[in-house]
């Protein structure tokens, strides 16, 4: 089955614990993307990837990391997560950047203590 | 800077009635504009997408159109039941074609 996953789904964590969220695609796309969503503000993208080591900032960066070492996999970092970083985070992964259908990991709550 | 403006924020609606929602972008270089709607607990998923070069598109109750002079774009509902029930995004391609630009969303409630 074509999908996106993600782990951990639910996470709770304090100020400054460096964390970890994976997200892994089986249908060999080439763009992958990460958004966070906020009530009232949508999808936000943070960072997106147009192929293995090639990694670019997108609308919200700050204080977060990305990495793609491989196609399928594209992490998300929190080197040092803070209160206002508690947000619904999707991971989408499409065959190429804006003209493409994203399809959309199941998202990862994420609240900051 | 680019964006997409979405409204309403929220619409409620009968079963069996139609429901329209709306977006408009900054950006005349946009265009791909997809529609996607989440269900709760889930990843936003395509419902219906439209390019540039055509001016309305439908699938079964769901229609999109694009008027390019104005830069809007509408979906449209027909036929409306409680399993439609959600939250709808639209987006817009960025200038740069490397990303899409979210509307805020609307909650879509259809009640029976």
């Amino acid at each position: 089955e074509a999908q996106v996953t993600q782990n951990p789904r639910y996470l709770i964590t304090v100020t400054g614990k460096k964390l970890t969220v994976t997200c892994s695609q089986n249908m060999n796309h080439e763009y992958m993307s990460w958004y966070r969503q906020d009530p009232g503000l949508g999808l936000r993208q943070i960072y997106y990837s147009m192929n293995v080591e090639v990694t670019d900032k997108g609308d919200v960066p700050e204080g977060y990391k990305v990495s793609r070492k491989e196609k399928r996999n594209f992490p998300l970092i929190l080197e040092s997560p803070s209160p206002n970083q508690t947000s619904l985070y999707f991971c989408a992964s499409s065959f190429g950047p804006g003209g493409y259908e994203q399809y959309f990991g199941p998202g990862t709550r994420l609240t900051v203590t | 800077g680019e964006n997409v403006e979405q409204h309403p924020s929220t619409l409620s609606v009968q079963e069996g009635d139609s429901a329209v929602i709306k977006c408009t972008y900054s950006d005349s270089a946009s265009n791909y504009f997809p529609w996607y709607k989440q269900e709760l607990g889930k990843g936003p998923q395509l419902i219906i997408d439209i390019r540039s070069n055509v001016g309305e598109k439908k699938d079964q109750r769901i229609a999109v159109t694009l008027n390019k002079t104005a830069k809007h774009f509408s979906l449209h509902i027909t036929e409306t039941q409680p399993e439609d029930s959600a939250v709808y995004f639209c987006a817009a391609s960025n200038q740069a074609g490397t990303a899409l630009i979210f509307g805020k969303g609307t909650t879509l409630s259809v009640s029976s």
